[in-house]
């Protein structure tokens, strides 16, 4: 099945640091999704981008729908313990118009 | 509260023999889903259904099967388990579709022996 590619695989970060990470497909997505996963749990949704070039925030979360609708990326500033976590990009549409997630980049954040 | 439960949440079985995983939610949400899990794979939907009688194929729906008979319930059926099924299991649902928040289930770990 098709897959996103979802970068870095994963991260190991000092209290304070900002975080990048990115999504990118050969497909165009409708929709991007941004969700983490904590230790032993489902996946929460933190934020949802509907329209290309669409800049979201939620408290230190900022993430993008990229212009050519083939991207995503999320930011996370000043990075805390809790933060730590799988975070997963998804996008909806594409060449079979279903829900496809990233592999997942995995946040390790140390105080 | 508003939730979505899954059971049973850990599960070891053998080759061929069938299974039900059920998932419930509380939310009336018309929208509900089946993932799996597998590392260095992310997510992968398996079926999914838009509301009750109304189901249709992920992105992996070889071997599984689903029924929506109720709003509320949203079973996965392994009629014959094989090894590469043993995977760590999600439902969830939203109000209306895969677009929407999706709440998930706290997961089923499922090992085919």
């Amino acid at each position: 099945g098709q897959q996103l590619n979802q970068s870095p695989q994963s991260m190991f970060i000092q209290e304070g640091e900002d975080v990048s990470m990115n999504c990118t497909s050969s497909s165009i997505f409708n929709t991007w999704l941004w969700y983490k996963q904590e230790p032993g749990e489902g996946p929460v949704l933190l934020i949802a981008l509907y329209k290309a070039g669409e800049l979201t925030s939620n408290g230190r979360l900022t993430a993008q729908f990229g212009i050519t609708r083939k991207d995503s990326f999320l930011n996370i500033s000043a990075s805390i313990p809790s933060d730590v976590g799988i975070y997963f990009c998804a996008g909806l549409g594409g060449a079979t118009n279903k829900l496809i997630f990233g592999t997942g980049t995995l946040l390790a954040v140390q105080p | 509260e508003a939730q979505v439960t899954q059971n049973p949440r850990y599960l070891i079985t053998v080759t061929g023999k069938k299974l039900t995983v059920t998932c419930s939610q509380n939310m009336n949400h018309e929208y509900m889903s089946w993932y799996r899990q597998d590392p260095g794979l992310g997510l992968r939907q398996i079926y999914y259904s838009m509301n009750v009688e109304v189901t249709d194929k992920g992105d992996v729906p070889e071997g599984y099967k689903v029924s929506r008979k109720e709003k509320r319930n949203f079973p996965l059926i392994l009629e014959s388990p094989s090894p590469n099924q043993t995977s760590l299991y999600f439902c969830a649902s939203s109000w209306g579709s895969m677009a929407d928040t999706q709440y998930f289930g706290p997961g089923t770990r499922l090992t085919v022996l």
